[in-house]
């Protein structure tokens, strides 16, 4: 059974620094991962979306790589800004639309 | 306004009531899902839809029914709700193969 794990739970830096938040997954055959964003009260938003071919995804300051082989994503995140704050999840899919999710690093930036 | 609407926004209701969560999407995306949300277990899917002709169970659909109206509507009923059913319920949409996500009922059954 796939899991996948995000660590920290819980991350706070102070404004401008690059930060690097962590996913893990346990099965290697998944068709692709990404990446969400969650405000408190609203949904979800997809950041980026790495297939399984891929290695990186960029899209402004974020940038998402991923390692099969070892089951290990991470979202870079350069110059964090106070509006960044939120919890990030990550999702891999694997077979029959089974998108498996972390639980999320809450991130909060402080000005 | 938002592409995929959810009603209500926030619902308290008791053991064994019958509940409809609604969702209604702009997107034109064939693909529809409900997900449950819980403090420390991540999203999980409840079932999901390819058209209108199309019903699948996710992960957890026990206690669950859906019904794809037409292709911009899509709701999830609980016959008898009952406590552990207390989550936030997303709906989403997809399209090569990404999400869009309404912004979610918190359902509370007492």
């Amino acid at each position: 059974k796939q899991e996948v794990t995000q660590i920290p739970a819980a991350l706070s830096v102070p404004e401008g620094e690059n930060l690097v938040l962590n996913c893990s997954f346990t099965d290697s055959a998944i068709y692709n991962l990404q990446w969400f964003r969650q405000d408190p009260g609203k949904g979800l938003t997809s950041l980026l979306l790495i297939q399984s071919s891929q290695r990186e995804q960029t899209s402004g300051r974020l940038n998402a790589s991923l390692d099969k082989s070892s089951g290990r994503s991470t979202l870079y995140i350069a110059a964090s800004q106070p509006g960044d704050s939120a919890t990030y999840l990550c999702a891999v899919l694997q077979g029959a639309q089974k998108l498996v999710f972390g639980q999320g690093t809450r991130l909060t930036i402080n000005p | 306004d938002a592409d995929v609407t959810q009603t209500p926004r926030n619902r308290i209701t008791k053991t064994g009531k019958r509940i409809m969560l609604e969702c209604s999407q702009t997107k034109g995306h064939d693909r529809m899902y409900w997900y449950r949300q819980d403090p420390g277990l991540g999203l999980r899917l409840i079932y999901y839809s390819f058209d209108v002709k199309d019903i699948n169970k996710g992960e957890i659909s026990d206690g669950y029914s859906v019904s794809r109206q037409a292709q911009a509507k899509f709701s999830l009923s609980l016959e008898s709700a009952i406590p552990n059913q207390t989550a936030l319920y997303f709906c989403a949409t997809s399209e090569n193969e990404k999400l869009f996500f309404g912004s979610g009922t918190q359902l509370s059954v007492l």
